[in-house]
């Protein structure tokens, strides 16, 4: 089974309206951290925000938030009043695990969804 | 602070060469992973390193190795180049001293491509 699903494959908004992209997962480690990636076509991964498994609060960074429920193994990103620069390939990916130390830091990544706004 | 940087940005290889990708990891950073990302596919973990050792890796056949010098940067090896390794491979830096809350940082990236 894939560790993480997007099953979004292109997405289109409006400027300045919200948009969702979708994101389940799974683990059966209880210690996990969930992070979605901005990858315009310069190729550049960028971080955008990070959900750890026993944090109590949906993480927010700006425009971004990211709609956590644990119980149905999804993270969905909402990018709030989008802009055109937004236009991007976005990841959603898990590493499992402890959140600190030294280990292993690989990250399992979804396949994508390509973003596109519309003036 | 510096951020990560990938060299070269852009490769041609023939099939059976070898190649040898670099990067110089963020400042700070103590471990570094490789990525390789075909073409509309999200990337796929190639190995890890920490403290000049392997620490992790992913379902990539031996062909592929890597090292980690003492400044941290590392170089990512490819022997009897494959014409599916055409790829863009992404370096990714990070610290084991905090918390992954903070993100890997990534660079830009190395396309290559295998003719």
């Amino acid at each position: 089974a894939q560790k993480i699903t997007q099953t979004q494959p292109g997405m289109f908004v409006q400027e300045k309206e919200a948009v969702t992209l979708d994101c389940t997962y799974d683990t059966s480690d209880p210690s996990y951290g969930l992070f979605w990636y901005k990858q315009p076509s310069s190729g550049e991964m960028i971080f955008l925000i990070y959900q750890g498994s026993y944090d109590q609060q949906n993480a927010t960074e700006g425009r971004y938030s990211l709609n956590f429920q644990k119980a149905r193994k999804s993270a969905n990103l909402v990018i709030s009043a989008s802009q055109l620069g937004d236009s991007a390939m976005y990841f959603c990916a898990m590493r499992e695990g402890g959140g600190s130390g030294a280990g292993s830091y690989q990250l399992t990544f979804g396949k994508g969804t390509k973003l596109s706004v519309i003036p | 602070e510096t951020g990560v940087t990938q060299s070269p940005t852009h490769l041609i290889k023939t099939r059976g060469q070898q190649v040898t990708l670099r990067c110089s990891s963020q400042s700070g950073h103590n471990t570094v992973s490789w990525y390789q990302q075909a073409l509309g596919q999200g990337p796929q973990f190639i190995f890890q390193y920490y403290r000049e050792e392997e620490n992790g890796r992913g379902n990539f056949p031996p062909r592929f190795s890597g090292l980690q010098f003492p400044n941290y940067s590392s170089e990512l090896n490819v022997n009897a180049l494959e014409l599916d390794d055409s790829a863009l491979y992404l370096c990714a830096s990070s610290s084991s001293d905090v918390s992954l809350r903070y993100g890997y940082t990534f660079g830009s990236g190395t396309r290559l491509t295998v003719v």
